[in-house]
């Protein structure tokens, strides 16, 4: 979506390897956010940032740490990455957390193996 | 968790008919909020309704809202091929200061 890519589209891991995942805006909305898609769950939080160096946990954070050291980027690393973490991974952009709207990546799949 | 349930989980209708979906959701809200996935896109915000409003129009979407059911329902008129997708809502809480909290979605296919 225009205004907001996520990297790397696909990736494919082994089990206790550090993974990251980026997320680049050009919007300068102040909230960002990371959202893990799977069958039977939809989309659940993982954590969201409401500035630089401003963040705060999901309701599935365990596993997960972030970063954001500038308004464009927001970085999800899985510090040992296991099977139950293979899903699509969205990032999510607001200028006001919770309204109007947010606009989404087009998701990052990632196969733990 | 305040998490919304779509009711149905899967539709499939003809091409012309009117799709509905629903959704509940277990505390007050600000606002809620459909959103649509194609396969294998990101989620596209479709439309908002605040929880002093009790239906809104946007081209072929209709909207309600029931803040004393706790539930709401996504009316898509005259349904096209492509309308073919899952649709979530979401929604925040009375404050309107937490992140958005996504239901399942309800997958819907439209048959040309």
């Amino acid at each position: 979506d225009a205004g907001i890519t996520q990297s790397p589209r696909h990736k494919v891991t082994e089990t206790g390897t550090p993974v990251t995942l980026r997320c680049h805006q050009t919007e300068n909305h102040r909230y960002m956010y990371w959202y893990r898609q799977d069958p039977g769950h939809g989309l659940r939080l993982i954590h969201y940032s409401y500035g630089v160096k401003d963040t705060d946990k999901g309701e599935v954070s365990d596993g997960y740490s972030v970063s954001r050291s500038k308004t464009e980027d927001f970085l999800l690393t899985l510090e040992s990455a296991t099977s139950s973490q293979t899903s699509v991974y969205f990032c999510a952009i607001s200028a006001v957390v919770g309204t109007p709207r947010y606009t989404f990546g087009s998701g990052t799949r990632l196969t733990v193996v | 968790s305040q998490q919304g349930e779509e009711d149905p989980q899967a539709l499939s209708i003809q091409e012309g008919e009117n799709a509905t979906m629903n959704c509940s959701y277990k505390t007050s809200i600000n606002n809620l909020q459909w959103y649509r996935q194609n396969s294998g896109r990101g989620l596209v915000h479709l439309i908002l309704i605040r929880s002093n409003e009790r239906e809104k129009h946007s081209g072929r979407l209709r909207v309600t809202l029931d803040t004393s059911k706790k539930s709401s329902s996504l009316l898509i008129t005259a349904s096209r091929a492509a309308d073919t997708a899952s649709y979530f809502c979401a929604t925040d809480d009375r404050s309107g200061n937490t992140p958005l909290v996504f239901g399942k979605g309800t997958r819907l296919s439209v048959i040309a």
